[in-house]
């Protein structure tokens, strides 16, 4: 029962374009919606977040959008660069006590 | 300390031992989560602790895993008659609230090799 799936395993993207990475969910009670950065052999870090109440979210070249009645939100880096490669993990809280993650998508930015 | 602290980084072990990990958590921080990361696949929740009590243990794959956590700060996850599945990255993570969008801080994980 995957709760939040990430389908794109891998992204490619040019240095300098726009990446969007992309996340559904299929439970209406998620209040809170987060994405993580994870690169090898270290623990995710948390990025950027955004409330259910809202549609958009933005942090410097980080902007997530939820779409709440097609269940869906995505994260925009804009302008892409190399040190953003790494694998990147949606997550969504249920008014509680536990973060529900996706499988993870990895993303490398071409220079 | 500075961040959330695991160890040991690496751990091999021979199917059937039992194993300890450690978590040390960001000072202050109440709440701690445990998760792991097998090949290939997403973080997989296994237990949260408020304090020194576990509300939530839904996570844990069989009765072979067990955790515990004192004095409201270190947390050991043990894994008894490890078998190959049990192979994975066991991330620990402190929150200083729950809910809500304000993230985990998660440690750089311990691997774990059962041979």
């Amino acid at each position: 029962d995957q709760q939040v799936k990430q389908n794109s395993p891998s992204l490619s993207v040019q240095e300098g374009r726009i990446s969007i990475l992309n996340c559904d969910y299929t439970n209406s009670m998620f209040d809170y919606f987060l994405w993580y950065k994870k690169y090898p052999a270290e623990g995710p870090t948390f990025l950027i977040s955004i409330s259910s109440i809202k549609d958009k979210n933005e942090d410097g070249r980080f902007t997530v959008f939820l779409n709440k009645s097609a269940k869906h939100l995505s994260l925009h880096i804009v302008p892409s660069q190399p040190g953003d490669s790494a694998v990147y993990f949606c997550a969504a809280s249920d008014y509680g006590n536990k973060l529900v993650f996706g499988a993870g998508t990895i993303l490398r930015v071409k220079s | 300390g500075a961040g959330v602290s695991q160890s040991p980084s690496n751990k091999v072990t021979e199917k059937g031992k039992d194993v300890e990990l450690r978590c040390d958590p960001i000072s202050g921080h109440t709440a701690l989560y445990w998760y792991r990361q097998s090949l290939g696949q997403g973080l997989e929740f296994l237990i949260y602790f408020q304090g020194n009590s576990a509300p939530d243990k839904s996570g844990l794959p069989s009765d072979r895993f067990s955790a515990e956590r004192t004095g409201g700060s270190v947390s050991t996850l043990t894994i008894q008659r490890t078998q190959q599945e049990d192979s994975a990255v066991y991330l620990c993570a402190s929150s200083s609230r729950t809910g809500g969008g304000y993230g985990y801080t998660f440690g750089s994980g311990t691997r774990l090799t059962v041979v």
